[in-house]
């Protein structure tokens, strides 16, 4: 089974900064393999990014995902008030699918 | 945009099945792949297994010895029977649209339910 390490476990910054997530994968993971979510507090995770850099329906911009390999990113670009939540990354390259533990980003 | 609304039993003892249904609406479910998935109080999600619109199933071999989805394609819906439940099982329970039957390896999940807590206790 494919195991998913994300770090940082928790990320402090302030709106409008630029926080880098990352996600490593314990073997080789398809580049097109590899999606991230966020999931606020009593709700289901929302999809970010599929195919680990392309954005889902109606996710802004600032969002973005890169990496190939065992080590995947997704980055904001510039931090709004609605960003703060918690991040995870999930792969889909072998079953049973897996999901990171997941980065709590909170406001600085 | 499809919209999933999930139901069942919040509260069972240990031993006890646990059931849940899922109903989708503004879609159907030929074509894609569905899965249950569950999340632990702070922890991050677990997949559970999935079901194709024909009826082929995929189950995390961790669970797979007590899990059954199943559909029910007259009206539009899915279920999760999980046997034996211990307090290990207790979480958040999510049904989600998965993966496009046709396009291999297309398994994010772009749809979710709103989740359902289930608490295994005696």
């Amino acid at each position: 089974d494919i195991v998913l390490t994300q770090s940082p476990g928790t990320l402090s910054l302030s709106p409008g900064e630029r926080a880098t997530l990352s996600c490593r994968a314990s073997q080789r993971v398809s580049i097109t393999h590899l999606a991230w979510y966020q999931q606020k507090p009593g709700q289901a995770p929302r999809l970010l990014i599929y195919g680990a850099s392309n954005r889902a329906t109606g996710i802004p911009d600032r969002f973005s995902g890169s990496g190939s390999g065992t080590d995947f990113t997704l980055t904001i670009s510039r931090l709004e008030p609605e960003d703060f939540a918690v991040y995870y990354c999930q792969q889909y390259d072998s079953s049973p699918y897996s999901f990171g533990q997941g980065t709590k980003l909170e406001i600085k | 945009q499809v919209q999933l609304q999930q139901w069942g039993a919040g509260l069972l003892k240990p031993s006890e099945t646990l059931s849940l249904t899922c109903a989708v609406y503004g879609g159907f479910l030929s074509g894609y792949y569905w899965s249950w998935i569950r999340q632990p109080p702070g922890k991050g999600p677990e997949w559970i297994g999935e079901i194709s619109h024909s009826g082929n199933t995929n189950y995390n071999p961790s669970l797979k010895s007590r899990v059954t989805i199943s559909l029910d394609t007259s009206n539009n819906q899915l279920s999760l029977n999980l046997s034996s439940v211990t307090a290990a099982d207790t979480a958040v329970y999510y049904c989600a649209r998965g993966g496009i039957v046709v396009v291999p390896s297309a398994n994010w999940f772009d749809s979710w339910g709103q989740g359902t807590l289930v608490t295994v206790s005696s």
